[in-house]
């Protein structure tokens, strides 16, 4: 079945603790994402990856780093967690760079910073 | 600025009533507008991609429809399981992939 998956789902941490989300698609595809969703702002894009060893920002970067060392995998990292980076985050993967609008998106993470 | 908003914010329907959904947007050179449906706790689904005004595209009780500077979704008879969140994106020449807030439509028995 093709998915992307996300773990953890659900994750309560405190100011400070280092974490990773991770993110994997078994679908070949080049392109991979991060968006966090936040009531009343809508989706908004973190990182994103053309392909492997090629990242870049999006329009929330601040507070997260990334890396693609394979192309199935696209981990988030949070190196200082702050309670502003509480949210409901979404990996998604579309199958080229060319077509980026047409994602397939993970279940989501639900961080809470305390 | 490159803008995505959607109308109404909320829309309660009976089954059966059928209705539309907008998304109007005001990026200059539109790459794609591309709708999906989100369910609570769930991360979005892509449904449909319009590429040039006047472009259709249908999905059981949805038709997707393409101005130059709106979109609609359209319900027809629309039956509890539709109940969702929708959201629209649209993507200009530049690559970048905009969301709108989202519309969450919520259909009654």
């Amino acid at each position: 079945e093709a998915q992307v998956t996300q773990n953890p789902r659900y994750l309560i941490t405190v100011t400070g603790k280092k974490l990773t989300v991770t993110c994997s698609q078994n679908m070949n595809h080049e392109y991979m994402s991060w968006y966090r969703q936040d009531p009343g702002l809508g989706l908004r894009q973190i990182y994103y990856s053309m392909n492997v060893e090629v990242t870049d920002k999006g329009d929330v970067p601040e507070g997260y780093k990334v890396s693609r060392k394979e192309k199935r995998n696209f981990p988030l990292i949070l190196e200082s967690p702050s309670p502003n980076q509480t949210s409901l985050y979404f990996c998604a993967s579309s199958l080229s760079g060319r077509n980026t609008g047409e994602l397939f998106f993970g279940e989501g993470s639900r961080l809470t910073v305390l | 600025e490159d803008q995505v908003t959607q109308s109404p914010e909320a829309l309660r329907l009976q089954e059966g009533e059928s209705s539309s959904l907008n998304c109007s947007y005001t990026v200059s050179g539109l790459r794609g507008l591309f709708w999906y449906r989100q369910d609570p706790g769930k991360g979005p689904e892509f449904l449909f991609t319009l590429y040039s005004a006047g472009e259709e595209k249908e999905k059981e009780r949805l038709k997707a429809t393409l101005t130059k500077k709106e979109s609609f979704l359209h319900i027809t008879a629309p039956k509890p399981e539709d109940s969702a969140t929708y959201l629209c994106a649209v993507q200009w020449r530049g690559g970048k992939l905009i969301f709108g807030q989202g519309t969450e439509l919520s259909v009654k028995p």
